[in-house]
Protein backbone atom coordinates (compact mmCIF):
# COMPACT_ATOMS: atom_id res chain seq x y z
CA UNK A 1 0.00 0.00 0.00
CA UNK A 2 1.46 3.44 -1.11
CA UNK A 3 1.98 5.61 1.84
CA UNK A 4 1.65 9.38 3.25
CA UNK A 5 4.29 10.36 5.20
CA UNK A 6 3.95 13.03 7.68
CA UNK A 7 6.55 14.46 10.49
CA UNK A 8 6.91 15.43 12.98
CA UNK A 9 4.13 13.26 14.70
CA UNK A 10 3.70 15.91 17.57
CA UNK A 11 4.82 19.19 17.61
CA UNK A 12 4.66 21.94 20.83
CA UNK A 13 4.79 25.39 19.77
CA UNK A 14 4.13 28.23 21.81
CA UNK A 15 1.42 31.08 20.93
CA UNK A 16 2.98 33.18 18.19
CA UNK A 17 5.71 31.19 16.78
CA UNK A 18 6.02 29.67 13.80
CA UNK A 19 5.34 26.03 12.94
CA UNK A 20 6.16 24.01 9.67
CA UNK A 21 4.42 20.33 9.21
CA UNK A 22 5.82 17.89 6.40
CA UNK A 23 4.49 15.76 4.40
CA UNK A 24 5.53 13.23 1.33
CA UNK A 25 2.09 12.22 -0.02
CA UNK A 26 2.09 9.42 -2.52
CA UNK A 27 3.96 9.75 -5.76
CA UNK A 28 3.12 11.21 -9.17
CA UNK A 29 -0.27 12.26 -7.59
CA UNK A 30 -1.04 16.02 -9.15
CA UNK A 31 -3.77 16.60 -5.98
CA UNK A 32 -2.99 16.91 -2.70
CA UNK A 33 -4.84 18.13 0.30
CA UNK A 34 -4.24 19.23 3.52
CA UNK A 35 -7.29 18.79 6.54
CA UNK A 36 -7.19 19.36 10.42
CA UNK A 37 -8.92 17.99 13.30
CA UNK A 38 -10.00 19.50 16.57
CA UNK A 39 -9.49 16.95 19.34
CA UNK A 40 -12.84 15.08 18.89
CA UNK A 41 -14.26 16.66 16.27
CA UNK A 42 -15.18 16.19 12.20
CA UNK A 43 -12.08 16.19 9.82
CA UNK A 44 -12.01 20.39 8.11
CA UNK A 45 -10.95 20.92 4.63
CA UNK A 46 -8.24 23.00 4.50
CA UNK A 47 -6.53 23.92 1.16
CA UNK A 48 -6.28 21.29 -1.85
CA UNK A 49 -3.19 21.82 -3.78
CA UNK A 50 -3.26 21.36 -7.81
CA UNK A 51 0.29 21.28 -9.79
CA UNK A 52 1.87 23.04 -7.74
CA UNK A 53 -0.98 25.46 -7.22
CA UNK A 54 -3.07 26.38 -4.39
CA UNK A 55 -6.47 24.55 -6.05
CA UNK A 56 -9.00 25.80 -3.47
CA UNK A 57 -8.88 26.84 -0.15
CA UNK A 58 -11.15 27.05 3.03
CA UNK A 59 -12.08 29.82 5.31
CA UNK A 60 -9.61 28.20 7.72
CA UNK A 61 -6.97 28.68 5.58
CA UNK A 62 -6.40 32.27 6.28
CA UNK A 63 -3.50 35.00 5.95
CA UNK A 64 -1.49 33.11 8.58
CA UNK A 65 -1.54 29.66 6.61
CA UNK A 66 0.52 28.57 3.49
CA UNK A 67 1.53 25.97 1.75
CA UNK A 68 4.56 25.42 -0.26
CA UNK A 69 6.35 22.47 -2.40
CA UNK A 70 10.21 22.63 -1.78
CA UNK A 71 11.08 20.33 -3.53
CA UNK A 72 9.63 18.02 -5.51
CA UNK A 73 8.56 15.37 -3.32
CA UNK A 74 7.43 17.31 -0.20
CA UNK A 75 4.99 19.30 1.32
CA UNK A 76 4.83 21.73 3.98
CA UNK A 77 1.72 23.32 5.53
CA UNK A 78 3.33 26.70 7.69
CA UNK A 79 1.18 28.80 10.37
CA UNK A 80 3.27 31.62 10.73
CA UNK A 81 2.22 32.87 14.00
CA UNK A 82 0.08 30.09 15.85
CA UNK A 83 -2.93 30.80 18.11
CA UNK A 84 -4.31 28.63 21.04
CA UNK A 85 -7.06 27.74 18.56
CA UNK A 86 -4.75 26.13 15.95
CA UNK A 87 -4.19 22.99 18.22
CA UNK A 88 -5.41 19.93 16.29
CA UNK A 89 -4.60 17.16 14.12
CA UNK A 90 -3.30 18.17 10.53
CA UNK A 91 -3.52 15.48 8.06
CA UNK A 92 -2.32 15.50 4.42
CA UNK A 93 -3.97 13.38 1.80
CA UNK A 94 -3.34 11.98 -1.16
CA UNK A 95 -6.27 10.78 -3.99
CA UNK A 96 -5.44 6.90 -3.74
CA UNK A 97 -4.97 6.25 -6.94
CA UNK A 98 -4.08 9.29 -9.11
CA UNK A 99 -7.50 10.49 -9.64
CA UNK A 100 -10.55 11.05 -6.97
CA UNK A 101 -12.17 7.77 -7.82
CA UNK A 102 -10.98 5.72 -4.64
CA UNK A 103 -10.48 7.91 -2.17
CA UNK A 104 -8.00 9.71 -0.16
CA UNK A 105 -5.16 8.18 1.78
CA UNK A 106 -4.09 9.83 4.96
CA UNK A 107 -1.08 10.52 6.40
CA UNK A 108 -0.69 9.39 9.83
CA UNK A 109 -0.63 13.19 11.20
CA UNK A 110 0.51 15.78 13.21
CA UNK A 111 -0.40 16.34 16.34
CA UNK A 112 0.25 20.44 17.08
CA UNK A 113 -0.17 21.62 20.39
CA UNK A 114 -0.09 25.43 20.98
CA UNK A 115 0.59 26.44 24.83
CA UNK B 1 -20.12 25.91 3.11
CA UNK B 2 -21.54 22.85 2.40
CA UNK B 3 -22.99 21.08 4.88
CA UNK B 4 -23.50 17.11 5.30
CA UNK B 5 -25.20 15.98 8.25
CA UNK B 6 -24.69 12.61 9.71
CA UNK B 7 -26.15 10.71 12.85
CA UNK B 8 -25.97 9.51 15.44
CA UNK B 9 -23.69 11.51 16.54
CA UNK B 10 -22.52 8.23 19.02
CA UNK B 11 -23.72 4.40 19.06
CA UNK B 12 -23.20 2.09 21.90
CA UNK B 13 -23.74 -1.44 20.88
CA UNK B 14 -23.45 -4.58 22.56
CA UNK B 15 -21.10 -7.26 20.63
CA UNK B 16 -23.23 -9.13 17.82
CA UNK B 17 -25.38 -6.13 17.69
CA UNK B 18 -26.23 -4.74 14.53
CA UNK B 19 -25.12 -0.76 13.81
CA UNK B 20 -25.83 2.27 11.10
CA UNK B 21 -24.92 5.44 10.71
CA UNK B 22 -26.91 7.85 8.19
CA UNK B 23 -24.85 10.57 5.88
CA UNK B 24 -27.83 12.88 4.29
CA UNK B 25 -27.16 15.98 2.02
CA UNK B 26 -29.51 18.75 1.10
CA UNK B 27 -28.10 18.66 -2.14
CA UNK B 28 -27.79 16.11 -4.76
CA UNK B 29 -23.94 14.18 -4.48
CA UNK B 30 -21.95 13.50 -7.44
CA UNK B 31 -20.44 10.68 -5.04
CA UNK B 32 -20.29 9.94 -1.44
CA UNK B 33 -17.04 7.97 0.60
CA UNK B 34 -16.94 6.57 3.67
CA UNK B 35 -13.89 6.26 6.37
CA UNK B 36 -13.06 4.87 9.56
CA UNK B 37 -10.96 6.58 12.42
CA UNK B 38 -9.67 4.18 14.93
CA UNK B 39 -9.14 6.04 18.69
CA UNK B 40 -5.91 8.10 17.59
CA UNK B 41 -5.30 7.36 14.46
CA UNK B 42 -5.98 8.54 10.68
CA UNK B 43 -9.19 8.31 8.25
CA UNK B 44 -8.85 5.02 6.24
CA UNK B 45 -11.12 5.28 2.98
CA UNK B 46 -13.37 2.21 2.99
CA UNK B 47 -15.50 2.79 -0.10
CA UNK B 48 -16.72 5.30 -2.69
CA UNK B 49 -20.70 5.26 -3.86
CA UNK B 50 -20.99 7.35 -7.60
CA UNK B 51 -24.35 5.77 -8.51
CA UNK B 52 -28.03 6.35 -7.50
CA UNK B 53 -30.07 3.46 -5.50
CA UNK B 54 -25.92 1.79 -5.34
CA UNK B 55 -25.39 -0.63 -2.68
CA UNK B 56 -22.08 -2.11 -1.94
CA UNK B 57 -20.76 -4.57 0.86
CA UNK B 58 -17.52 -5.76 2.43
CA UNK B 59 -17.95 -8.28 4.49
CA UNK B 60 -20.04 -7.04 7.36
CA UNK B 61 -20.09 -3.76 6.06
CA UNK B 62 -22.86 -2.81 3.30
CA UNK B 63 -22.99 0.74 2.03
CA UNK B 64 -25.93 2.80 0.27
CA UNK B 65 -26.27 5.41 -1.77
CA UNK B 66 -29.95 6.45 -1.75
CA UNK B 67 -31.94 7.12 -5.13
CA UNK B 68 -32.02 10.36 -5.50
CA UNK B 69 -28.25 10.60 -4.31
CA UNK B 70 -28.36 12.97 -1.30
CA UNK B 71 -28.05 10.57 1.29
CA UNK B 72 -26.06 7.09 2.20
CA UNK B 73 -25.99 5.03 5.01
CA UNK B 74 -23.41 2.26 6.36
CA UNK B 75 -24.56 -0.88 7.94
CA UNK B 76 -22.48 -3.48 9.76
CA UNK B 77 -24.00 -6.28 10.50
CA UNK B 78 -23.40 -8.43 14.19
CA UNK B 79 -20.55 -5.51 15.49
CA UNK B 80 -17.40 -6.64 16.66
CA UNK B 81 -15.11 -5.04 19.02
CA UNK B 82 -12.67 -4.39 15.82
CA UNK B 83 -15.25 -2.05 14.58
CA UNK B 84 -15.01 0.84 17.12
CA UNK B 85 -14.25 3.84 15.89
CA UNK B 86 -15.44 6.74 14.46
CA UNK B 87 -17.12 6.36 10.81
CA UNK B 88 -17.33 9.30 8.73
CA UNK B 89 -18.94 9.63 5.56
CA UNK B 90 -17.08 12.42 2.57
CA UNK B 91 -18.54 14.32 0.35
CA UNK B 92 -17.50 15.91 -3.30
CA UNK B 93 -19.73 18.84 -4.14
CA UNK B 94 -17.50 20.38 -7.12
CA UNK B 95 -14.09 17.72 -7.81
CA UNK B 96 -12.25 19.66 -5.77
CA UNK B 97 -12.37 18.91 -1.74
CA UNK B 98 -13.98 16.62 0.35
CA UNK B 99 -16.43 18.00 3.13
CA UNK B 100 -16.19 15.49 6.15
CA UNK B 101 -19.77 14.69 8.07
CA UNK B 102 -19.18 15.30 11.69
CA UNK B 103 -18.66 11.49 12.25
CA UNK B 104 -20.35 8.36 13.90
CA UNK B 105 -18.41 7.18 17.29
CA UNK B 106 -19.16 3.40 17.62
CA UNK B 107 -18.51 2.18 20.81
CA UNK B 108 -18.62 -1.89 21.02
CA UNK B 109 -19.04 -3.38 24.69
CA UNK B 110 -17.94 -6.84 24.77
Amino acid sequence: EPEVTQTPSHQVTQMGQEVILRCVPISNHLYFYWYRQILGQKVEFLVSFYNNEISEKSEIFDDQFSVERPDGSNFTLKIRSTKLEDSAMYFCASPGTGDRSYGYTFGSGTRLTVV
Amino acid sequence: GQQVMQIPQYQHVQEGEDFTTYCNSSTTLSNIQWYKQRPGGHPVFLIQLVKSGEVKKQKRLTFQFGEAKKNSSLHITATQTTDVGTYFCAVDYNFNKFYFGSGTKLNVKP
